[in-house]
Formats: C-alpha cells, sequence, structure tokens
C-alpha cells in the first residue's frame, strides 16, 4: 500500500472552502485515491474516490494532478458539522481479486470555527 | 437510505467472557469486514469476508476472534475470552462488489473490558 501524507489538523472558519492535501509519492498504477470522513464515537462515512483529474459529489471535489502523487480534496463552504476526522486512503481496491481492506492513517482533524 | 447496523450499540463484559458483536451489512452486499478502534488511535483492520468465508485476516485477528455469518443477513464477530486491550470501538462494514470500491460502515460497538 502506499504511503499517504497529510496533515495532522487544520482549522477553517464557516462558510469557507475548505482543501485538505495528501502526499503519495509512490501511488501504484493500478491505486485509486478514497476519502473517509469519521466523527466522533461514529464510523468513517465514505466522501469520495477518484483516479485522476477531478471527480465531484454532492458533498466534495478531489483534484489529483497528472503524476497523481498527491490529491486533494475539496469541502464547499463547510459549516460546523464539517468538523471531522479525514482520511486519504491510497490502494488497489481490487487487490488480489477480492475487494481490499481500508487502510487507515491518523488523518486530519479539521475544525470549523464559528 | 439503506445502513450497516451494528447491536449493541455498548456492551460491557468482564474479563475472560466471551462476547459476541452482531452487524447487519447492506443487503445485497458481497464483502464484509471487522475493524476496531481503540479510544485515540487509528482504526485498524481485523478480519474480511467473502462467500462465507475469511479472504483477510490481521494479526490482530488471533485464535480468539471468530466471524460468523448464520444466515443471509447478519454478521458475527466473536471474542472467546476477552482481555482488556480488546476494550474499543468495533466497526463492521460491507462492501457491494460489482466495480464499487467504498465501504459501508456501521456506528459501531463500543465495548468495555473490565
Amino acid at each position: 500500500l502506499a504511503k499517504t501524507t497529510q496533515p495532522i489538523s487544520m482549522d477553517s472558519y464557516e462558510g469557507q472552502e475548505v482543501n485538505i492535501t495528501c502526499s503519495h509519492n509512490n501511488i501504484a498504477t493500478n491505486d485509486y485515491i478514497t476519502w473517509y470522513q469519521q466523527f466522533p464515537s461514529q464510523g468513517p462515512r465514505f466522501i469520495i474516490q477518484g483516479y485522476k483529474t477531478k471527480v465531484t459529489n454532492e458533498v466534495a471535489s478531489l483534484f489529483i494532478p497528472a503524476d497523481r502523487k498527491s490529491s486533494t480534496l475539496s469541502l464547499p463552504r463547510v459549516s460546523l458539522s464539517d468538523t471531522a476526522v479525514y482520511y486519504c486512503l491510497v490502494g488497489d481496491p481490487m487487490n488480489s481479486g477480492g475487494y481490499q481492506k481500508v487502510t487507515f492513517g491518523t488523518g486530519t482533524k479539521l475544525q470549523v470555527i464559528p | 437510505e439503506p445502513e450497516v447496523t451494528q447491536t449493541p450499540s455498548h456492551q460491557v463484559t468482564q474479563m475472560g467472557q466471551e462476547v459476541i458483536l452482531r452487524c447487519v451489512p447492506i443487503s445485497n452486499h458481497l464483502y464484509f469486514y471487522w475493524y476496531r478502534q481503540i479510544l485515540g488511535q487509528k482504526v485498524e483492520f481485523l478480519v474480511s469476508f467473502y462467500n462465507n468465508e475469511i479472504s483477510e485476516k490481521s494479526e490482530i485477528f488471533d485464535d480468539q476472534f471468530s466471524v460468523e455469518r448464520p444466515d443471509g443477513s447478519n454478521f458475527t464477530l466473536k471474542i472467546r475470552s476477552t482481555k482488556l486491550e480488546d476494550s474499543a470501538m468495533y466497526f463492521c462494514a460491507s462492501n457491494p462488489g460489482q466495480g464499487r470500491h467504498e465501504q459501508y460502515f456501521g456506528p459501531g460497538t463500543r465495548l468495555t473490558v473490565t
């Protein structure tokens, strides 16, 4: 599994756009980039996944440059309820014909300030 | 929207006792997982399960642990003789397969071993 590096914590004011960058220099050809969100005492929640360029859904956008050595999760106009830990994960979902376990790092603790 | 459910939400047990944690994955999902998170630490993979057998397990998942899918809906994690260090949040997750890579996590069971 490719090692990922992301900031330990970030603060943002309500209403601002938040960008969390993740470095994954050793990403492999078959690896996807996935982001999960976790609120205290809750299970992680899938946010978005991508392979290259840009992916957008109703919650977030994921920007992946051409070299795929990093990725940026963009949360538009955050609210207090977006305060959570955000995890960047890199791996091949179809490892050995199965669906690979998710390996979590320490994540980025986002604190949204009123 | 379908959700993974887990029972109980909180289980207190004495050291040496057996516990069974229960999960109902999302209907029609094919891959099932157990993870645990010790307070303040990372989410750790325990085991994955597909087609009625374990497909992968971590070094944490020793002989004290077992999983079962006794019927078409439940997925259980049994700890035969609990230790103090088994105290953690235990999360069940499921994946639909069919080319989709995201995992859907349950709300967790908080296990306290005294």
